[in-house]
């Protein structure tokens, strides 16, 4: 089993580029969530999904924007990069309510 | 709204000492807790998770913890620290309410050889 697939692991964007860092889960769960990572914060919710077709903003969701076309894949698109976008972005899911989040290796980005 | 607070940035130990990195909720019921390990450069995994029933649970390499609703708290413990124990540590919470995990800032494990 895979598990949760992110990619890229590692990329560097220009202020105002765009890029779609990509999600897919082989575990077939509903929930799928975007974190961002910065050193000393935590981890904070920037879009979840409770299922295909159905999104919602988290904590820290402006300059980003998510979709939802299948069960397995939850991409994250950033439109306009801003260095205030620098950080590890992890994509999780669980099963349901209360369950275990998977969680990918991370996409470490750094906008320049 | 469900928080976690983990009051310790950085905690360091020796080898072979014992260990116990807090954690604290903010809930009206019980909530479902967790607490998982990051080591450098990779995702969370679960170290071990509480729904309900007996409030000390064993969870994976070696560690505890132990919920006490009293004190709101859901505190990791190890007996004795490996240097393989060196990574970053999150508490999460995920209320019975909201499907969404809500993570501590997590505490940074240093080990001392």
């Amino acid at each position: 089993n895979a598990g949760v697939t992110q990619t890229p692991k590692f990329r560097i964007l220009k202020i105002g580029q765009s890029m779609t860092l990509q999600c897919t889960q082989d575990m077939n769960h509903n929930y799928m969530y975007w974190y961002r990572q910065d050193p000393g914060m935590g981890l904070k919710l920037i879009y979840y999904s409770v299922g295909a077709g159905i999104t919602d903003k988290g904590e820290v969701p402006n300059g980003y924007n998510v979709s939802r076309s299948t069960t397995e894949d939850f991409p994250l698109r950033l439109e306009l990069a801003a260095p205030s976008q620098t950080s590890v972005y992890f994509c999780a899911s669980t099963q349901g309510i209360g369950t275990e989040a998977f969680f990918g290796q991370g996409t470490r980005l750094t906008v320049v | 709204a469900q928080s976690v607070t983990q009051p310790d940035i950085h905690i360091t130990v020796s080898e072979g000492a014992s260990l116990e990195l807090r954690c604290n909720y903010s809930y009206g019921a019980t909530p479902y807790l967790f607490w998982y390990v990051q080591s450098p450069g990779q995702g969370l995994q679960l170290l071990l998770k509480y729904f309900s029933g007996d409030t000390l649970v064993q969870g994976i390499k070696g560690f505890e913890a132990e919920f006490k609703r009293s004190q709101s708290s859901f505190n990791l413990r190890k007996p004795s620290v490996h240097w393989s124990d060196a990574a970053e540590y999150f508490c999460a919470v995920a209320s019975g309410g909201s499907y969404i995990p809500t993570f501590g800032r997590g505490t940074s494990l240093i080990v001392h050889p």
